[in-house]
């Protein structure tokens, strides 16, 4: 257990819809990451924050936003959803700004139908 | 922005054989690089990293080489067993500033008894 929680673990949903993904980071980790995970690919880098501030930002769709609350959860929401959204979602946790371990959660699977 | 190419897609070893795995990286100022090891269904762990102000690191049976002038890393896992099978993934980024951590786009290592 890495001390990082996601929320849900399955979801299923059609095209055209929105999602949100919560993550819960380890205790006292300020960074939070989100990287998305297609079937048989690597981990693509979606956005990073740190103690609520967005850091960093990768190949992020438009359609794709992510915020991080003062209790240091985030969420993704990803919304008009198309069937090539269909991946698993990792959030991660650190506790330092960069250059650091991170602790990934198990991932929301996120089946677009 | 930092690009990671990683060598070879699969990789397949008999039991106590030796297995190298190899990253490049695209930005120099790459300092921090990380290797991950996610088994079949389970999250991305981290095993063993490296930063640039150090050529080599070794932990048990794993070991991380780095040339800074050729900008690239190996992993290198001796004796082998089973329970070494998973999908490695290597990761480049500066450790300071708005970097985000790339990832390589991971390699299979089976390793059969």
């Amino acid at each position: 257990d890495s001390g990082v929680t996601q929320t849900p673990k399955h979801l299923i949903t059609a095209t055209g819809q929105r999602v949100t993904l919560r993550c819960s980071p380890r205790s006292g980790d300020l960074s939070v990451y989100w990287y998305q995970q297609s079937l048989d690919q690597g981990l693509q880098f979606l956005i990073h924050y740190y103690n609520g501030e967005e850091r960093a930002k990768g190949n992020i769709l438009e359609r794709f936003s992510a915020q991080q609350f003062p209790d240091l959860h985030s969420e993704l929401n990803l919304s008009s959803l198309e069937l090539g959204d269909s991946a698993l979602y990792f959030c991660a946790s650190s506790v330092v700004q960069w250059g650091g371990e991170l602790f990934f959660g198990e991932g929301s699977r996120l089946t677009v139908l | 922005g930092e690009n990671v190419e990683q060598h070879p897609s699969t990789l397949s070893v008999q039991e106590g054989d030796s297995a190298v795995i190899k990253c490049t990286y695209s930005d120099s100022a790459s300092n921090y690089f990380p290797w991950y090891k996610q088994e079949l269904g389970k999250r991305p762990q981290l095993i063993i990293d490296i930063r640039s102000n150090v050529g080599e690191k070794k932990d048990q049976r794993i070991a991380v080489t780095l040339n800074k002038t050729a900008k690239h890393f190996s992993l290198h896992i001796t004796e082998t067993q089973p329970e070494d099978s998973a999908v490695y993934f290597c990761a480049a980024s500066k450790d300071t500033g708005f970097q985000k951590l790339v990832f390589g786009t991971g390699t299979r290592l089976l390793v059969s008894p």
